[in-house]
């Protein structure tokens, strides 16, 4: 499986919302695949902030929300604030013991 | 607390090796099958491989399979990473992290390599 697609990068201002899509997130045919969200401040280690599609873990502040619709995983950031200035990433099992990330997501806030 | 710790990362030239470590604390190693993660420069993280609890079943990316080997040694909390016949596309930092089933929910700090002549 290819590799997810998302938006090279996107920008909002504090106390905005905004939206990233990741692509291609379609199962084979009887089966489903859930996708996971990762966020990356550089020279930190990767922290999950969803999984199977829309779950939060605890401590995930609520101003983040997932779903899936189709092939297409969304997370939207409301509030927006400094700190969620970071990449982004999904992630998807891609079959044969597989997984496949997206290529990653940098929010800048404004 | 939870924490997984890459090592052994570094310089080395085309054609060379290295052996990552990754070690974990905080947890017994041996419930929880790990996977191998890097991400080169620029790029969004690619997966490269996974074995489950007592290293009996493992898997590679096609990018990886035939150069790389992971193992682990539960009595010591530690996996292993040993990469081969390296190329300039290894280059990247190299993540360890913990298996939920249908996510990864512990990440190390990741470690360097540098592939390059």
């Amino acid at each position: 499986q290819s590799a997810l697609t998302q938006p090279v990068s996107v920008s909002g201002s504090l106390g905005q919302s905004i939206t990233i899509p990741c692509s291609g997130t379609s199962s084979a045919p009887g089966t489903y695949t859930f996708v996971s969200w990762y966020q990356h401040h550089p020279g930190k280690a990767p922290k999950v902030i969803f999984y199977e599609d829309s779950k939060r873990p605890s401590g995930v502040s609520d101003r983040f929300a997932a779903s899936k619709s189709g092939n297409t995983a969304s997370l939207t950031i409301s509030g927006l604030q400094a700190e969620d200035e970071a990449d982004y990433y999904c992630c998807s099992w891609a079959g044969s013991n597989t997984w496949v990330f997206g290529g990653g997501t940098r929010l800048t806030v404004l | 607390e939870e924490q997984l710790v890459e090592s052994g990362g570094g310089w080395v030239q085309p054609g060379g090796s290295l052996r990552l470590s990754c070690v974990v604390s905080g947890f017994t190693l041996s419930e929880y099958w790990i996977h191998w993660v890097r991400q080169a420069p620029g790029k969004g993280p690619e997966w490269v491989s996974r074995i489950n609890n007592d290293g009996s079943s493992i898997a590679y990316a096609d990018s990886v399979k035939g150069r790389f080997t992971t193992s682990r040694d539960n009595a010591k909390s530690i996996l292993y990473l040993q990469m081969n016949s390296l190329r300039g596309e290894d280059t990247a930092v190299y993540y360890c992290t913990r298996d939920r089933n249908n996510y990864m929910d512990v990440w190390g700090k990741g470690t360097s390599v540098t592939v390059s002549s």
